[in-house]
């Protein structure tokens, strides 16, 4: 079945302390992105990746950072999450044949107390 | 710099009523437009998508035309089920900027009660 799965589904932490949000797909698509979804707010991207070894910033990516070391996953770090990245995360993968059409995982909520 | 505006909700239906979701858009160049669907607990699934103008995307029973007159997008069903209960995201492709490639709007939610 394809999909994309995100580990783990729910987490509660406290600020300072460094995770790690997988991130894996088994459509051997090129693309993959990080989305945080808060009310009212909507989606924003955090970071996207367009391949092996080649990331970029989106529209909110202070305070975290991302690795794609291997084309399937696409982790997550916050290395010193704060209470306002508090939020729910989406991992998202495409085919470069069908860019805009995204593959979302379940979702992650995070907590930072 | 490009952008998509959907209508706020909650959107409240019976069973069966009529459903338009608007969505508006601002863009440069020719977007494609998308309708993204969130179920409770769930992530994102691609809904309908139009590439250009005049094309009408439909799945499920939903339709929405893209209207490069009226830089709309809106979401149409003749007859919601409970089912449907569920968050609608708009969004447009973003080719030009810088990397993100889809702009959503900020969801819809809508509730079907029977």
């Amino acid at each position: 079945e394809a999909q994309v799965t995100q580990n783990p589904r729910y987490l509660i932490t406290v600020t300072g302390k460094k995770l790690t949000v997988t991130c894996s797909q088994n459509m051997n698509h090129e693309y993959m992105s990080w989305y945080r979804q808060d009310p009212g707010l909507g989606l924003r991207q955090i970071y996207y990746s367009m391949n092996v070894e080649v990331t970029d910033k989106g529209d909110v990516p202070e305070g975290y950072k991302v690795s794609r070391k291997e084309k399937r996953n696409f982790p997550l770090i916050l290395e010193s999450p704060s209470p306002n990245q508090t939020s729910l995360y989406f991992c998202a993968s495409s085919s470069g044949r069908a860019f805009y059409e995204q593959y979302f995982g379940p979702g992650t909520r995070l907590t930072v107390t | 710099g490009n952008s998509v505006t959907q209508m706020e909700g909650p959107v409240t239906l019976s069973e069966e009523a009529f459903l338009t979701i608007n969505c508006t858009y601002t863009a440069t160049g020719y977007p494609s437009l998308f309708w993204y669907v969130q179920y409770p607990g769930e992530g994102l699934q691609l809904l309908l998508k139009a590439t250009k103008a005049d094309d009408k995307g439909s799945n499920k029973g939903f339709e929405a035309t893209y209207r490069k007159e009226t830089t709309s997008f809106h979401l149409e069903k003749g007859s919601v089920q409970v089912s449907d209960s569920a968050v609608y995201f708009c969004a447009l492709s973003d080719p030009g900027g810088a990397g993100t490639a889809l702009i959503f709007g900020k969801g819809t939610t809508l509730s079907v009660s029977s």
